[in-house]
Formats: structure tokens, sequence, C-alpha cells
């Protein structure tokens, strides 16, 4: 199935740990982001990547940071999580060249990952 | 942080019926994207409306942008249990680095 994969999809783990998400999509699309969802199911984008290249980074807190392998997967890597880390993680893309273009042609999200810091 | 309006914020109906939720803000948008977010699973985006009064139609389900690009509509026709979820809308605000504008989504349950 073409799609935007992401594991796992529940991950639950003590404050001060470390702890990674992955995200693939078989879709070719060029740019790759990564959204945070509160449980006031507000989205809040966090980081994209054109081509593995970081073209977007909010103010996130700098023990999140992203990695691009390549223009199909899009990792996120989380240092010392708090309880207010606690959300769901969505990996999203589109396609084109630029962020420009999820305005265009919207995004494609994963399934999520539901991050529950205790 | 700039947000999107969606009204009403939930909503319960019978099958069968019809209704329309709102997307409302003060900015113009170039354009404006409608999702659908089921329990557990991501959002899928619905429709793209681009120009000032478009209308778009997918099956039962009618989008319709706002004259001035300020707002927004959607609405369902006879509406069926598979249409519950979390409807987001998302604006390209040009001015604001050309980012999506989120809003905080009408939380739709269609009972049998």
């Amino acid at each position: 199935d073409t799609a935007v994969s992401q594991t796992p999809k529940y991950l639950v783990t003590q404050m001060g740990n470390d702890k990674s998400i992955k995200c693939e999509q078989n879709l070719g699309h060029d740019t790759m982001y990564w959204y945070k969802q509160d449980s006031k199911k507000f989205l809040k984008i966090m980081f994209s990547y054109n081509n593995k290249e970081l073209i977007i980074n909010e103010t996130v807190p700098n023990r999140f940071s992203p990695k691009s392998p390549d223009k199909a997967h899009l990792n996120l890597h989380i240092n010392s999580l708090e309880l207010g880390d606690s959300a769901v993680y969505f990996c999203a893309s589109s396609q084109g060249i630029g962020f420009l273009t999820g305005l265009t042609y919207g995004y494609t999200f994963g399934s999520g990952t539901r991050l529950t810091v205790v | 942080t700039q947000l999107l309006e969606q009204s009403p914020q939930f909503l319960s109906i019978q099958e069968g019926e019809n209704l329309t939720v709102y997307c409302n803000s003060s900015s113009v948008f170039s354009s404006l994207q409608w999702y659908r977010q089921e329990p557990g699973e991501g959002p899928v985006l619905l429709v793209t409306v681009v120009t000032g009064g478009e209308v778009k139609k997918l099956k039962r389900l009618t989008f319709q942008f706002g004259d001035a690009r300020k707002d927004s509509s959607l609405h369902i026709t006879a509406a069926q249990p598979g249409d519950t979820g979390l409807y987001l809308c998302a604006g390209d605000d040009a001015g604001n680095n050309r980012k999506l504008i989120w809003g905080l989504g009408t939380s739709l349950a269609v009972n049998p």
C-alpha cells in the first residue's frame, strides 16, 4: 500500500528517557513533516524537510531532533522526555518541491504515534 | 498562535440528517483545506478550495469558500455513521511565512 507509515503506534516511557519515532513514505513525495497534536486536537507543525534538507524548524525545544537519511524517511528523536511531551505525533508528506507544496496539494498524514510520558 | 475558528465544536446527529460546519477567520487565505480525522488515525485530505466563492462537491459533502476567502463551510447531506470524525480546516495564510493555520476542528458523531 502507498502510504506514510510511522512506528511505533504507541509509546509509553518514563520522564528523562530518550526515544525515537520512525517515519517512511513510499509516495515519492519530496517534502516531509512532523506535527504534534495536543489533547485539544490542535495540530502544530514542528519540522519540515525537503529532500533531506531542513526547511522549517518551529519553536521546538532542542531536545527534539529530526533526522532524514533520505527523502523517503524522516525520524524524530526526543531526548530527556518531559511530561508535557505527551501528545500524538504525526508524520506527513506532500508532493512537489518545497514546503509550499503542502499548501497547494495538501498533506498525507501517517496514523500517528501516541506518546505518553509518565 | 493564530487559529481558524471552527463551529460548532461538537455535533451529534441522527443518520439521515443534514448539517453544516463552519470555519472562520479574520484573515484572508490563499487557499483552504478540509480534512477528516477518524479516531486513532491521521487527518485525511478531503478538498482544497482556492477561489473566492468556489464550491466543490465530494459525494454528499459540499464545500464552499467564502467570497472574501476568510471563511469556509462544509455541508453534509443525509449524514451516515461513516461520516463520524473530526473535521479540520487549515488555511494558507500567505502573510504568515506561508504556513498552514489550523482550526481546532468540529467533532461529528452520526448515530445510527
